[in-house]
């Protein structure tokens, strides 16, 4: 069981340049979710989806998008990278709750803006 | 909006003492309460939750967390800490199923010396 895996592990941009994020999981999770991790500031959602074609923005979604057309991936997208988008990218999924709710992180991807 | 405090920022002890890390939040209706840990180098893992019920609520790796409501606090602990305890600790509130939105704390480092 492979969990939540999040491609690539590491990735350097230059300013300007746009990338996507892979996420999948394995789990049959109808919730999944996007966050950025930085020192001091501890880990910001930028959007979630709550099902297949359902997404929401959460607290910092200014300059990524996303899209949810199966259960099981839940890409990112950088429109137009920018150094304060130098950040580790955590993408996270979880059954509905209550139950077995409790979201379910990836290993992370470092993204380097230059 | 909600908003979780964690004051201790790096916290050193020797194996076998006991452990807990403070966690407070804001907010003045019903919360979901999480505590996650990450190892170094590794990803987020769910220790425990607290959605309702008994407010002492056990995780796995022998870490317990009481929920106290008049206190707005959420706090961690463990009779005995090990080395491999050696982690980031971040404890989040979700004030809302459905909006996905996890608030976390900046988290406590912990180091356990042998």
């Amino acid at each position: 069981n492979a969990g939540v895996t999040q491609t690539p592990k590491f990735q350097v941009l230059k300013t300007g340049q746009s990338m996507t994020l892979q996420c999948a999981q394995d789990m049959n999770h109808e919730y999944m979710s996007w966050y950025r991790q930085d020192p001091g500031m501890g880990l910001r959602l930028i959007h979630y989806s709550v099902g297949a074609g359902i997404t929401d923005q959460g607290e910092v979604p200014n300059g990524y998008n996303v899209s949810r057309s199966t259960t099981e991936d839940f890409p990112l997208r950088l429109l137009s990278a920018a150094p304060s988008q130098t950040s580790v990218y955590f993408c996270a999924s979880s059954s509905p709750p209550p139950g077995d709710y409790g979201y379910t992180f990836g290993s992370g991807t470092r993204l380097t803006v230059v | 909006a909600q908003s979780v405090s964690q004051h201790n920022h790096h916290v050193i002890l020797s194996e076998a003492a006991s452990l807990e890390l403070g966690c407070n939040y804001s907010y003045g209706g019903t919360v979901n309460l999480f505590w996650y840990v990450q190892y170094p180098g590794q990803h987020l893992q769910l220790l425990l939750k607290y959605f309702s019920g008994d407010p002492l609520v056990k995780g796995i790796k022998g870490f317990e967390a009481e929920f106290i409501k008049s206190k707005f606090s959420f706090n961690l602990r463990k009779p005995s800490v090990q080395w491999s305890d050696t982690a980031e600790y971040f404890c989040a509130v979700m004030v809302n199923f459905g909006n996905e939105k996890l608030t976390f704390g900046t988290g406590t480092r912990l180091t356990i010396i042998p």
